[in-house]
């Protein structure tokens, strides 16, 4: 069965402090993608990253990098120096002829 | 470029009753997907449609039906609504059929609350 967990349901960090989200996911595709997308209280989903099963080649992006493994099936994401902006729901998602989301985890950046 | 619009954005209705939520794509995107997004959970993929045909369907009853048109724009109908179809829908617009590597963009939703 195809399946996203995101254990962690809501975190708190204070600015500055770095945070990473987990994702662990489930899947008999060998072919397949990863996203991670952020949900701000305005509603709409905005897209991070994305990752295919074939490039496990961790990377950084400004304040964002991620962290996939295939042997342990996570799909890490890590937002460095924390900002208050940085406070919203982060979804973890997996694509194969469908898409499934994690629960999410929320995330709260403290001033 | 103008983004993803929804409407409307709140509606209460009454179970029984039907609804039809309606979405603008993104500029230059052809392939529209909607989602259910109860209190607290991530969004459930419900369909999607390219090229005014569906071509992609999650595990939802065939109450939920869908309709694109040849602007791109969409329409979610759900009839004879039920209290757990309380939700907030969610569009997205992408280029291309289906593909896993597809980015989305998203709309705001529509939130449904039904009685």
């Amino acid at each position: 069965a195809q399946k996203v967990t995101q254990a962690q349901t809501e975190i708190s960090v204070v600015e500055k402090e770095d945070v990473t989200l987990d994702c662990v996911y489930e899947t008999r595709d060998t072919t397949y993608y990863l996203f991670w997308y952020k949900q701000p209280p305005s509603g709409e989903l905005v897209f991070l990253i994305r990752r295919n099963s074939f490039d496990e080649q961790n990377e950084i992006s400004g304040r964002y990098s991620w962290n996939f493994q295939k042997s342990t099936s996570s799909f890490n994401f890590t937002i460095t120096a924390s900002q208050v902006v940085d406070s919203a729901v982060y979804f973890c998602a997996l694509t194969y002829d469908k898409i499934i989301f994690g629960k999410g985890t929320r995330l709260h950046i403290l001033p | 470029e103008t983004g993803v619009t929804q409407s409307p954005t709140h509606l209460i209705k009454t179970r029984g009753q039907q609804v039809t939520l309606r979405c603008s794509s993104q500029s230059g995107h052809n392939t529209v997907s909607w989602y259910q997004q109860a209190l607290g959970q991530g969004p459930q993929f419900i369909f999607q449609y390219y090229r005014e045909e569906e071509n992609g369907r999650g595990n939802f009853p065939p109450r939920f039906s869908g309709l694109q048109f040849p602007n791109y724009s969409s329409e979610l109908n759900v009839n004879a609504l039920e209290l757990d179809d309380s939700a907030l829908y969610l569009c997205a617009s992408s280029t291309g059929s289906y593909s896993g590597a597809n980015v989305l963009t998203f709309g705001a939703g529509s939130r449904l609350t039904v009685l």
